[in-house]
């Protein structure tokens, strides 16, 4: 079975421009999360889709941030534009069950994105 | 404030000894507790849940406790082995709060031969 893909594994971009980062969760997890870890501190929540709705945005850091789950499969994350303090490595996770807690997560290997 | 402390130096055993990393929390009431194990340029990789009604979770040679009173979770590697070199980070998660984990910011494990 394979597991939770992003890509791109690596990111540079000047400041102010545009980046997509993609997930694809493990086939059949409804759940999907994207969390960042940034400045060397600790990972950090931002967002929780349960198919293709938001269920919890609540750390998403501005609106330069745009998630997107079209037909609850993928997952892509948008930062336009881009700032210096946005550097950091993003992760996706993913996982199986109703969403409700007690839930073990599927993580991918993140998304290292600079910005210059 | 909210806080989660983890063990900010490295740990650094010899191998076949046991390996006990803390987790303290501060102003969280937890529904249960999360340990992953992470490896450079990777994700991690979850390891043990532990409910706030339960004292202890063992999983082959790992072991974890969770004393709500003393807001404390200990994990514990037995007969650790230089391939168990990895950082382990513990998290929260909240009643109610699905499954967005509150994540400490890890310990780095050094296992020596």
């Amino acid at each position: 079975e394979a597991g939770v893909t992003q890509f791109p594994s690596h990111s540079v971009i000047e400041k102010g421009q545009t980046v997509t980062l993609r997930c694809d969760p493990i086939s059949g997890h409804d759940n999907l999360y994207w969390y960042r870890r940034v400045m060397g501190k600790e990972i950090k929540f931002l967002l929780h889709f349960v198919k293709e709705s938001k269920q919890d945005e609540s750390g998403m850091p501005n609106n330069r941030f745009l998630a997107e789950r079209t037909g609850g499969t993928y997952s892509t994350l948008k930062v336009q534009p881009a700032e210096l303090e946005d550097s950091g490595v993003y992760f996706c996770a993913s996982s199986p069950g109703a969403g409700q807690g007690y839930e073990k997560l599927f993580f991918g290997s993140g998304t290292q994105l600079s910005v210059l | 404030s909210q806080k989660i402390e983890q063990n900010s130096e490295a740990l650094n055993i010899q191998e076949g000894k046991t390996a006990t990393l803390t987790c303290n929390y501060t102003n969280y009431s937890p529904a249960y507790l999360q340990w992953y194990r992470q490896d450079p340029g990777r994700g991690p990789v979850f390891l043990l849940l532990i409910r706030e009604n339960e004292k202890e979770k063992r999983k082959e040679r790992l072991k974890v406790t969770f004393d709500t009173t003393l807001k404390q979770s200990l994990f514990h590697i037995t007969a650790s082995q230089p391939a168990d070199s990895a950082t382990y980070l513990c998290a929260l998660g909240l009643s109610g709060g699905y499954n967005k984990l509150i994540f400490g910011a890890g310990t780095r494990l050094a296992v020596h031969p």
